[in-house]
């Protein structure tokens, strides 16, 4: 079972555009929504995170959206640069969950060009 | 900055044999955590360890494999008969609580031949 879908695969913007990646989730307790940005040969470090009781976060150029009744949320990632370039999952955890697990989209590979 | 550690970065062995991966959490953190990401696939979760022992574990986390923290620093997965379907990155994951960030490892990337 696919809790945590995301699209898309791989993205590829030019320097100073939009990046845009889609999360949806299916379990409606699901209460924390992080995203994690992966570069090749390090682990997932934390980038932004959400609660649903907001509707957007931002933080510098990253701005999560959120959408509870869609159960969908999205990473925007303003003004791209090179060192933008990086695998970025999202995940979605349960509070009620004791042991913090995460489930984890996919991942999507971005490439910022210079 | 305090960094969860794994070792090795590359593993490679043959089916049937034993393997341990070696993570070193961060070390004020009390819980921690095996994900696994098989190539092109998402992260997905294996284990969570507490207080010396298992809470919680994943339906992948099937016999073949097993937790361990032997020192007040180390803790390691053990996969005791390693088949092809192994093969994936294995990333350590540590916090100081369930409901604070998660520290990630670079990853050990496992290779079954």
């Amino acid at each position: 079972q696919q809790q945590v879908k995301q699209s898309p695969q791989s993205l590829i913007v030019q320097k100073g555009g939009i990046s845009i990646i889609n999360c949806a989730y299916e379990n409606t307790a699901f209460d924390y929504f992080p995203w994690y940005q992966q570069f090749p040969g390090k682990g997932p470090a934390l980038l932004i995170a959400i609660r649903p009781d907001v509707s957007e976060k931002k933080e510098g150029r990253f701005t999560i959206s959120f959408n509870k009744s869609a159960k969908q949320f999205s990473l925007h990632i303003m003004d791209s640069q090179p060192g933008d370039s990086a695998t970025y999952f999202c995940a979605a955890r349960m509070t009620t969950d004791s042991w913090g697990k995460f489930q984890f989209g996919a991942g999507t590979q971005v490439v910022v060009t210079p | 900055e305090p960094e969860v550690t794994q070792t090795p970065s590359h593993q490679v062995t043959q089916m049937g044999q034993e393997v341990i991966l070696r993570c070193v959490p961060i070390s004020n953190h009390l819980y921690f955590y095996w994900y696994r990401q098989i190539l092109g696939q998402k992260v997905e979760f294996l284990v969570s360890f507490y207080n010396n022992e298992i809470s919680e574990k994943s339906e992948i986390f099937d016999d073949q494999f097993s937790v361990e923290r032997p020192d007040g620093s180390n803790f390691t997965l053990k996969i005791r008969s390693t088949k092809l379907e192994d093969s994936a990155m294995y990333f350590c994951a540590s916090n100081p609580g369930p409901y604070n960030e998660q520290f990630f490892g670079p990853g050990t990337r496992l290779t079954v031949l």
